[in-house]
Order: structure tokens, then C-alpha cells, then sequence
């Protein structure tokens, strides 16, 4: 199993529309885990922190299943602006030194 | 303006000649660390450094050195770059020395090995 998966995509998806994407990961000893955004040939941005109970921000709420060791991101109204690559990513350990993994990423691409 | 500074942006050199990029932060961030972004293979990490003089390998290591002797700096060296060494290159830094906090990464540094 790969360490961390997710669906490539791309997901073609109106404006206006939500969409959601999951992510699945095997290191049951993560502690951390986070969406970020990467814009075509830029740099990785924060997106948001994933919780156990859940967090909200604006269009954006990111949810975290560690039974079943899953994250989701749901994006509400879409805009344009929200055509991205979105990567999931999860700490190897617990909290310790051993850094992110990331997943290759979701592509979505918002039509207008 | 809090940010991580990369040089060059873009390089093309050939192969077996020395390079150095270089790696800035004005976060005061204890943890820093260096991916490559490979089309189909996502970002994996070469190197990382949770404080000064304290570097350990990430996933990809072979061909790459690194150095922490500034809190602020993490250059990545290329003693003998090759082909396959060809990618887009970040750097990262974070606070608190802690690896599973928020990263802020830097612009990118595109490089061509011929």
C-alpha cells in the first residue's frame, strides 16, 4: 500500500458545483495532517490542518478518519480560482523527526 | 515579509560540474528540508534539518549533501549533478522544530542536467 494515496483526477467540476476528494494513508502512526494547494509550476501552499473532529474555513472543510486511516477535503460553491492541484500530506511519525510525505495530488479543474 | 528565498530559480548545467542552491528563511524556523518535484512521482524529500548543525536523510538522499550552520541557511549541493538529478527542487521551513508542523515552502528552483 502506498504511503500516501490519492485519486489523480483530473476532476472536471462547474462552477458553483462541490466537490470532494479523499485521501488514504498506512502509517497509522501519524500525527499530523494537513491539505495544501499547488498552483501549476508553484510552490505548494497550506490549505488547511486536518483534525480529528473536523475543521471548517470558508468553502473548505477537511475531515480525518484514523480508524480508517482516511482525510477528505470538501469544497462548497466552487470559484474558478479554485483550479489546482491539491496534495495530501502526512507526518511519518509522531510528531517527531521524521518529516511529511506527501501524495502526488488531486488535479481539479473548475469550469466555468 | 515572512518567506523562504531560493537561487537560482532556474539553472541548466551539465553533467559532473559542482552546484550549489541555496536556501534562505526569515522565519526563524528550526526545521528546514529539501524535496524534488518529479512529474508522476510527486514531491519527495532529499534532506532535512531540525536545528543548526543537525541534518538526517530523507527518502532520496543518493547524489544530494546538505549543510546547517546558519539557522537561516540550508544550501543543497550537487557534487556531481546528473541527468536524472534533472527536477524542481523546494525548499521548505517550519517552526518549532517540529517535522509534522505547517512547512512554508520557497518559489522553486528548476534544474536541467545535461
Amino acid at each position: 500500500r502506498k504511503e500516501v494515496e490519492q485519486d489523480p483526477g483530473p476532476f472536471n467540476v462547474p462552477e458553483g458545483a462541490t466537490v470532494a476528494f479523499n485521501c488514504t494513508y498506512s502509517n497509522s502512526a501519524s500525527q499530523s495532517f494537513f491539505w495544501y494547494r499547488q498552483d501549476c509550476r508553484k510552490e505548494p501552499k497550506l490549505l488547511m490542518s486536518v483534525y480529528s473532529s473536523g475543521n471548517e474555513d470558508g468553502r473548505f472543510t477537511a475531515q480525518l478518519n484514523r480508524a480508517s486511516q482516511y482525510i477528505s477535503l470538501l469544497i462548497r460553491d466552487s470559484k474558478l480560482s479554485d483550479s489546482a492541484t491539491y496534495l495530501c500530506v502526512v507526518s511519518k511519525g509522531g510528531g517527531g523527526a521524521d518529516g511529511l510525505t506527501f501524495g502526488k495530488g488531486t488535479h481539479l479543474i473548475i469550469q466555468p | 515579509e515572512a518567506q523562504v528565498t531560493q537561487n537560482p530559480r532556474y539553472l541548466i548545467t551539465v553533467t559532473g560540474k559542482k552546484l550549489t542552491v541555496t536556501c534562505s528563511q526569515n522565519m526563524n524556523h528550526e526545521y528546514m528540508s529539501w524535496y524534488r518535484q518529479d512529474p508522476g512521482l510527486g514531491l519527495r524529500q532529499i534532506y532535512y534539518s531540525m536545528n543548526v548543525e543537525v541534518t538526517d536523510k530523507g527518502d532520496v538522499p543518493e547524489g544530494y549533501k546538505v549543510s546547517r550552520k546558519e539557522k537561516r541557511n540550508f544550501p543543497l549541493i550537487l557534487e556531481s549533478p546528473s541527468p536524472n538529478q534533472t527536477s524542481l527542487y523546494f525548499c521548505a521551513s517550519g517552526r518549532g522544530g517540529l517535522a509534522g508542523d505547517t512547512q512554508y515552502f520557497g518559489p522553486g528552483t528548476r534544474l536541467t542536467v545535461l
